[in-house]
């Protein structure tokens, strides 16, 4: 079956800790994206990545880093230098948008709640 | 720029109807609506990419006015399992540039 995957589900980091939370599709998008969504904020972009080993700052990045080694995983790092980590984040992924043509329908995987002791 | 939704929630008996309206201070080129159940993933719903296009999917349809820079969904005779948070992300221009989501509308039928 295709879809994306993110794992863990639940996160617990401690201060001044460093957690990655993984994200993987075999669905041969392209693009991938990651959200964040706090109760009543809707979903705000962190990074998205249009391709292999290139990757843009969304509109929350500080705090923030991804690599894109693999067309299938883009996996975020949030760092100690994320003060409010605590969110649901979501991942998720599209075809590359043609020529001229709109942004793709964007899937997204079933997300990883991230808490802090 | 974040588009702006309204109403934020709704509480709806089965049956009736209601209207989410989404709209942006800046042109649109398409908009895409979402249906998010508590705790899990967004859902796909439709994409609407020109002015005056309106598209259906059961008793769930939406339409897009280009000049008012601004989409409606209308969700018909509502059912319990419409209950959700419905997110409408939009886009202002071709090509690959990623949604910007609106903060949602909390929808909740009732038998």
């Amino acid at each position: 079956d295709g879809g994306i995957t993110q794992s863990p589900k639940y996160l617990f980091r401690k201060e001044g800790q460093n957690v990655t939370l993984s994200c993987e599709q075999n669905l041969n998008h392209d693009a991938m994206y990651w959200y964040r969504q706090d109760p009543g904020q809707g979903l705000r972009l962190i990074y998205y990545s249009q391709i292999v080993n290139d990757f843009q700052k969304g509109d929350i990045a500080e705090g923030y880093s991804v690599s894109r080694e693999k067309k299938e995983s883009f996996p975020l790092t949030v760092t100690s230098a994320q003060k409010n980590p605590t969110a649901f984040y979501l991942c998720a992924s599209s075809h590359r948008a043609r020529a001229g043509g709109p942004q793709e329908t964007q899937y997204f995987g079933p997300g990883t709640r991230l808490l802090v002791l | 720029q974040q588009p702006v939704q309204s109403p934020q929630a709704v509480i709806l008996r089965e049956g009736e109807d209601a209207v989410i309206n989404c709209s942006s201070s800046k042109a649109l080129y398409s908009v895409h609506w979402y249906r998010q159940k508590h705790g899990e993933a967004p859902v796909f719903l439709m994409i609407l990419l020109k002015g005056g296009e309106q598209k259906g999917h059961d008793k769930i349809s939406a339409s897009f006015n280009e000049k008012k820079q601004q989409s409606s969904l209308y969700l018909t005779a509502s059912q319990l399992s419409y209950s959700g948070t419905y997110f409408c992300g939009t886009v202002h221009t071709s090509g690959n540039t990623p949604l910007v989501f609106g903060k949602g509308t909390r929808l909740s039928v009732i038998a």
